[in-house]
């Protein structure tokens, strides 16, 4: 098993609906959790952290870790347009550089 | 707080070309990266430096070399460049905490195309 994997989508989701992207890690990165979108051409931008089990909310985006069954996942609701971006997610294992997965283009159709 | 820097932004060599690529970043941040990413590819680390001073290989550090140059510069340094290096080359920094929020933040990126 790769260390973090993502499905690359697309991910197609009209406007307003909820979008959700899931990510699956192994042993090794489970401390804590990174969302980054990316813009295409453009760097990938944090959006979220989140390091212990649970939900955590910031806006419109939930992120939530579920340590047992080793996923971590992304809630955007009310999507619009301008979510439509690729989302990274990463993961740490303390001390080494994160780990990455490839991402899931996610494609929000008005 | 300009936050990452990378220069150039764009650059074009031929093949057996040599360059640096530059990065410097304002948020004293202990650790810095050099990534690539190829469609498809996602983000593949070339190399990293812990802390000034340290720098070790990531997943494909051939035909690349880094400087720490101090706590705020790394450079990549592509002795001579190949086609297979063309690709958009992304700088990052994070503060490597031991209890781990290792966030990491990146630079806008180096795309550059070798013929």
């Amino acid at each position: 098993q790769k260390e973090v994997e993502q499905n690359s989508g697309p991910l197609s989701v009209p406007e307003g609906a909820i979008a959700s992207l899931n990510c699956t890690y192994s042993d090794r990165v489970s401390q804590s959790f990174f969302w980054y979108r990316q813009y295409s051409g453009k760097s990938p931008e944090l959006i979220m952290s989140i390091y212990s089990n649970g939900d955590k909310e910031d806006g419109r985006f939930t992120a939530q870790l579920n340590k047992a069954s080793q996923y971590v996942s992304l809630l955007i609701r009310d999507s619009q347009p301008s979510d439509s971006a690729t989302y990274l997610c990463a993961g740490d294992s303390g001390n080494t550089p994160l780990v990455f997965g490839k991402g899931t283009r996610l494609s929000v159709i008005a | 707080n300009a936050g990452v820097t990378q220069t150039p932004k764009f650059q074009v060599l031929k093949t057996g070309q040599s360059m640096t690529l530059q990065c410097a970043q304002d948020m004293n941040h202990n650790s810095m990266y050099w990534y690539r990413q190829d469609p498809g590819m996602g983000l593949r680390l070339i190399y990293y430096s812990a802390s000034e001073g340290t720098t070790d290989k990531g997943e494909v550090p051939n035909g690349y070399n880094v400087s720490r140059l101090n706590k705020r510069e790394f450079s990549l340094r592509l002795e001579s460049a190949a086609p297979s290096q063309t690709s958009v080359y992304f700088c990052a920094s994070s503060e490597a905490r031991l209890a781990g929020g290792n966030e990491q933040f990146f630079g806008p990126g180096t795309r550059l195309t070798v013929l």
